[in-house]
């Protein structure tokens, strides 16, 4: 089965600058990579996605790249700010006929200090 | 337009109870999702659902059962609960649409501690 690795477990960086978070996935058939975030006590929510016919997908201080060849994909935060602040996962799947089994990532700690 | 919602919030439960979480979602959509969140460990599928009376095993199902009688309604059933199954649950659900969505929409968890 699918299994996702997520790097760095935790991350600080100060206001202003860039985070990158990076994980890998081991299913070459898995098709879609999304992102998502978690504030303390809340619920997760999609901030992007990716599919596999896609390399690169912006909206904007955020992107995500996808390097199918590598198997990973990454999400890159500019000029971050305080409330970037939480937990971020990554995840992947296969999107199909019947179902989305997303897989993810262990979740990355980010702190953007002020 | 509520969402997902899950009923309880919160619940703490002895050594060999039983219990039901409810899912509910307002959106019509097909599939259904049970996962459950632990520390340094990310989410992981519990069960999911594909229509109204289909349900399958995720990763992680012994020790739960599911129903889905409506296809608004998902529940998943503790029989026997054991500390190990401490932990936060989320719903979540998703829709097939034209071309296929992948996009989970969740819910706002249950915390359940089994003592």
């Amino acid at each position: 089965g699918e299994n996702v690795e997520q790097h760095p477990s935790t991350l600080s960086v100060q206001e202003g600058d860039s985070a990158v978070i990076k994980c890998t996935y081991s299913d070459s058939a898995s098709n879609y990579f999304p992102w998502y975030k978690q504030e303390l006590g809340k619920r997760p929510q999609l901030i992007i996605d990716i599919r596999s016919n896609v390399g690169e997908k912006k909206d904007q201080r955020i992107a995500v790249t996808l390097n199918k060849t590598a198997k990973h994909f990454s999400l890159h935060i500019t000029e971050t700010q305080p409330e970037d602040s939480a937990v971020y996962f990554c995840a992947a799947s296969r999107v199909e006929e019947y179902g989305n089994k997303l897989v993810f990532g262990a979740g990355t700690i980010l702190r953007v200090k002020s | 337009n509520a969402g997902v919602t899950q009923t309880p919030k919160f619940r703490v439960l002895k050594t060999g109870q039983s219990m039901t979480l409810l899912c509910a979602q307002d959106m019509n959509h097909e599939y259904m999702y049970w996962y459950r969140q632990d520390p340094g460990m990310g989410l992981r599928l519990i069960h999911y659902s594909v229509g109204e009376g289909t349900t399958a095993k995720g990763e992680v199902p012994d020790g739960y059962n599911v129903s889905r009688l409506k296809k608004q309604n998902f529940l998943l059933g503790l029989e026997s609960a054991a500390p190990s199954q401490t932990s936060v649950y989320f719903c979540a659900s998703s829709s097939r649409g034209v071309v296929l969505s992948g996009e989970q929409f969740f819910g706002p968890g249950t915390r359940l501690t089994v003592l």
